[in-house]
């Protein structure tokens, strides 16, 4: 099956520093999400990347969705506690009754004071 | 984001047990899914209902049984489950055929089996 690798798994940065991490697949997909998950809930959606070569910003979030369309890099500019948390990219392919989405493993990043 | 609710937000079970997990989607979406997340572990697809028909099912054990009986609302019933299989059990829903969204999340539901 299809595979992401995500890195890196953990990050520890202080406070006010940019943070930056991507995933890499073998397999192409026709979307690139990052989703954000806190401690004891669901995946929230933060980013979503359509096109090969889109830069999308959502606040201090910045993706991209790679040209040849098996990566994506997301970075987060000056951080602050709240950002604490799993990130998950995960690429998707939609066939039309349903989409299927395939996850990394996860960055887990804490922000220190 | 409430557009997906899922009770119970944590349930323990002994392996002999039966329960169901409840997941209801309030955004008017055709499609629903079940993930399993496990710790260290990608999120991992198990059944996917679209118009209320099965399209997927990832090779999951048969101790699960999911169930569809509107577009709103997702069942997940368990039965003699083995302790690795104590994981945060995700619902999503999308609506399809596909568009710019994408699918969307609920809170999960802990799982533990003793």
């Amino acid at each position: 099956g299809q595979q992401l690798n995500q890195s890196p798994q953990s990050m520890f940065i202080q406070e006010g520093e940019d943070v930056s991490m991507n995933c890499t697949s073998s397999s192409i997909f026709n979307t690139w999400l990052w989703y954000k998950q806190d401690p004891g809930e669901g995946p929230v959606l933060l980013i979503a990347l359509y096109k090969a070569g889109e830069l999308t910003s959502n606040g201090r979030l910045t993706a991209q969705f790679g040209i040849t369309r098996k990566d994506s890099f997301l970075n987060i500019s000056a951080s602050i506690p709240s950002d604490v948390g799993i990130y998950f990219c995960a690429g998707q392919i939609s066939s039309g009754s349903a989409r299927q989405l395939t996850f990394g493993s996860g960055t887990q990043l804490t922000v220190l004071p | 984001e409430t557009g997906v609710t899922q009770t119970p937000r944590h349930l323990v079970m002994g392996m002999t047990n039966k329960k169901s997990l409840k997941c209801e989607q309030h955004l008017g979406h055709n499609a629903m899914y079940w993930y399993k997340q496990s710790a260290k572990k990608p999120l991992e697809l198990m059944f996917v209902y679209s118009l209320e028909e099965r399209v997927e099912n990832n090779s999951v054990p048969s101790r699960f049984s999911p169930e569809c009986p509107n577009s709103s609302h997702l069942f997940l019933h368990l039965h003699t489950l083995q302790p690795e299989d104590s994981a945060l059990y995700l619902c999503a829903s999308s609506q399809e055929p596909a568009s710019r969204d994408t699918q969307y999340f609920g809170p999960g539901t802990r799982l533990t089996v003793l």
